[in-house]
């Protein structure tokens, strides 16, 4: 039962432009939400977090959103970049067990010059 | 300061076979997680380890077994291996597992194929 729910799985955006990618949670019993970014044949990087007692949390080009009501969260990056094309995870972490991470199935995100 | 290595980077197996997978934490790194990630799909968490004793298991049957050494590096064991068990196999460590804010970072994965 997926958890976590990526339901775009690519999105293509202009150099210069606003890249949103979505995510959707259905256990209300998770308390913390990550973005992660990969590329080909490297492992996931880490690259912005949030936890549930803040709607925003910010980054240099990258921001996130939690919008717990609709158990919803965005992950915005501006101005996007070609060096920005990977695969993007959002990840929730339960209590319980070491903080393991569920993950979406990911967003495949290309910025064209 | 030295990233997560795994090792093998590839694998093939048959069905039936047992494989073990090695994992290198992240220098002060105690805790180490695995998932698997088939293909098309985001990582599912397996186990993890911290200071060598399993700290959660995932919904994964246990002939998917692991260990962590003193030196918090870490293996994962899969016996009677089947076709769907062909996935990318990811280590991450982190320094603790006392609280979501403990960043995991992810080794480059293994890729296991089973025919």
């Amino acid at each position: 039962d997926q958890q976590v729910k990526q339901n775009s799985p690519s999105l293509s955006v202009q150099e210069g432009r606003i890249s949103i990618l979505n995510c959707d949670y259905t256990n209300s019993m998770f308390d913390y939400f990550l973005w992660y970014k990969k590329y080909p044949a490297e492992g996931p990087t880490f690259l912005i977090s949030i936890s549930s007692i803040k709607d925003k949390n910010e980054d240099g080009r990258f921001t996130v959103f939690l919008n717990k009501s609709a158990k919803h969260l965005s992950l915005h990056i501006v101005p996007s970049q070609p060096g920005d094309s990977a695969v993007y995870f959002c990840a929730a972490s339960v209590y319980g067990s070491g903080y393991a991470l569920n993950f979406g199935k990911g967003t495949s995100l290309l910025v064209t010059p | 300061e030295t990233g997560v290595t795994q090792s093998p980077t590839h694998l093939i197996k048959t069905r039936g076979q047992q494989v073990t997978l090695r994992c290198s934490s992240q220098s002060g790194h105690n805790t180490v997680s695995w998932y698997q990630q088939a293909l098309g799909q985001g990582p599912q968490f397996i186990f993890q380890y911290y200071r060598e004793e399993e700290n959660g298991r995932g919904n994964f049957p246990p002939r998917f077994s692991g260990l962590q050494f003193p030196n918090y590096s870490s293996e994962l064991n899969v016996n009677a291996l089947e076709l769907d068990d062909s996935a990318l196999y990811l280590c991450a460590s982190s320094l603790s597992s006392s609280g979501p804010t403990d960043t995991q970072y992810f080794g480059p994965g293994t890729r296991l194929t089973v025919l």
